[in-house]
């Protein structure tokens, strides 16, 4: 069975900081893995995807990567922001059809003036 | 932002009776699921849809049924609610023809609570 594990899961930064979030998955049999973010009483919104075959994804000041053959991917974040504050998802998408993700638990993000 | 709406955004029921969630998309996606969201346990799938009548099973089904007459609609009922499906049920779309069909947009979200 796949798990999703997210460290740390609670993370308070001053602004302006560079910073890692990590997520690991115990079946490296991944199509891809998908970072998201919730902010407090919304829904999820969709950061990044990341196939498979590829090591990396970017947009903005958001990077993420991937390595399937150990089980891990960041996300990076840079020049942090208050409005980047929120809890960042990370989920992979087992094999097989459906697209049927599996999430991580989280990691809640602060970021301080 | 996608467009999915979820309906009702909250509710309040007592055990034992029906409740049914609907969410509705506007984007003509094929694949339909519904994820319910509990602290320290993250998103958990309950079921999805891959087409109009065409449903599967996620992780922790027990206890609820989905319907998809519509590729628009898809309905998440709660035959006889119980208080351990209290929870923040969240609808998600993908689209399976393009270069991005694996990635997964979710709508608002409905608080539920079982008293």
């Amino acid at each position: 069975k796949q798990e999703v594990t997210q460290i740390p899961a609670a993370l308070s930064v001053p602004e302006g900081e560079n910073l890692v979030l990590n997520c690991s998955f115990t079946d490296s049999a991944i199509y891809n893995l998908q970072w998201f973010r919730q902010d407090p009483g919304k829904g999820l919104t969709s950061l990044l995807l990341i196939q498979s075959s590829q090591r990396e994804q970017t947009s903005g000041r958001l990077n993420a990567s991937l390595d399937k053959s150990s089980g891990r991917s960041t996300l990076y974040i840079a020049a942090s922001q208050p409005g980047d504050s929120a809890t960042y998802l990370c989920a992979v998408r087992r094999g097989g059809g459906g697209n049927k993700l599996t999430f991580g638990t989280g990691t809640q993000l602060k970021v301080e003036l | 932002d996608a467009g999915i709406t979820q309906s009702p955004r909250h509710k309040v029921t007592e055990t034992g009776t029906p409740v049914t969630l609907r969410c509705h998309q506007t984007e003509n996606h094929r694949y339909m699921y519904w994820y319910r969201q509990d602290p320290g346990h993250g998103l958990r799938l309950i079921h999805y849809s891959y087409g109009v009548k065409d449903t599967d099973k996620g992780e922790v089904s027990d206890g609820y049924s989905v319907s998809r007459s519509k590729t628009e609609d898809f309905l998440l009922t709660l035959e006889s609610a119980t208080s351990s499906q209290t929870s923040v049920y969240f609808c998600a779309i993908s689209e399976s023809l393009t270069s991005l069909e694996n990635e997964q947009f979710f709508g608002p979200g409905t608080r539920l609570t079982v008293l």
